[in-house]
């Protein structure tokens, strides 16, 4: 397996434009997790979803944030409109929740400047 | 969630032990504690995993006392490429809970 799949690895864009960040799982892992990363605040969890239902969002900062898990294999998270503070490394990583043994995999991030 | 405290950061020289220790004081009975380590630019990657007493593998041992109110990670003879962030975690392995990371302890190993 690839691993976590993040797209784009790094996305400039202007405040105001819409942002979407791409993941694709390790196949057959059950859960996800989306973070952001930033040197004030560290590494934050933003959402899980467990079988594509979102669990906990309560790291979702406001309602510009939005994130979907059509299916096993893809989950996409969204900012609208973007804001300069949205600048951030941002990591999706997946776990087979509910198996002994498990450890979670993280993608090699998406890096977002928002000028 | 049990919360968990580490040093802000720590510094090593090549070929010395190092061990971080991490303190989780409301640990439940359920719960695992995980330790990851992040390079620069890169995403967390776990390192070990135990419940109590010592856990060893190829990278790091784990070391847990019976009350399990703390852990402590150690890494023998390290290198420059050792240098990076490790986090601590507790939680209930492989349950369906979030995978929260704290502040965690820059490494920073010096020749």
């Amino acid at each position: 397996d690839a691993g976590v799949i993040q797209s784009p690895r790094h996305e400039v864009t202007e405040m105001g434009q819409e942002v979407t960040l791409r993941c694709k799982p390790i196949s057959g892992h059950n859960s996800l997790f989306w973070y952001r990363q930033t040197m004030m605040r560290g590494l934050e969890l933003l959402i899980y979803f467990n079988n594509n239902v979102p669990i906990d969002d309560s790291g979702m900062p406001e309602d510009r944030f939005s994130a979907k898990m059509p299916n096993a294999s893809f989950s996409t998270l969204k900012i609208q409109p973007s804001e300069p503070r949205d600048s951030a490394v941002y990591f999706c990583a997946s776990r087979l929740d509910g198996v002994i043994g498990t450890e979670a995999f993280f993608g090699q991030g998406t890096r977002l400047t928002v000028v | 969630l049990a919360k968990t405290t580490q040093p802000i950061s720590m510094d090593s020289y090549e070929g010395q032990e190092v061990n971080i220790t991490c303190s989780h004081n409301n640990i439940a009975t359920n719960d695992y504690i995980t330790w990851y380590q992040q390079f620069p630019s890169q995403g967390p990657r776990f390192i070990i995993q135990g419940y109590k007493t010592k856990v060893t593998n190829e990278v790091a041992s784990l070391f847990i006392p019976a009350d399990r109110k703390s852990s402590t990670l150690s890494l023998p003879r390290v290198s420059l490429s050792d240098t990076a962030v490790y986090y601590c975690l507790v939680g209930d392995k492989g349950g369906r809970r979030a995978l929260t990371f704290g502040s965690g302890t820059r490494l920073q190993v010096q020749p």
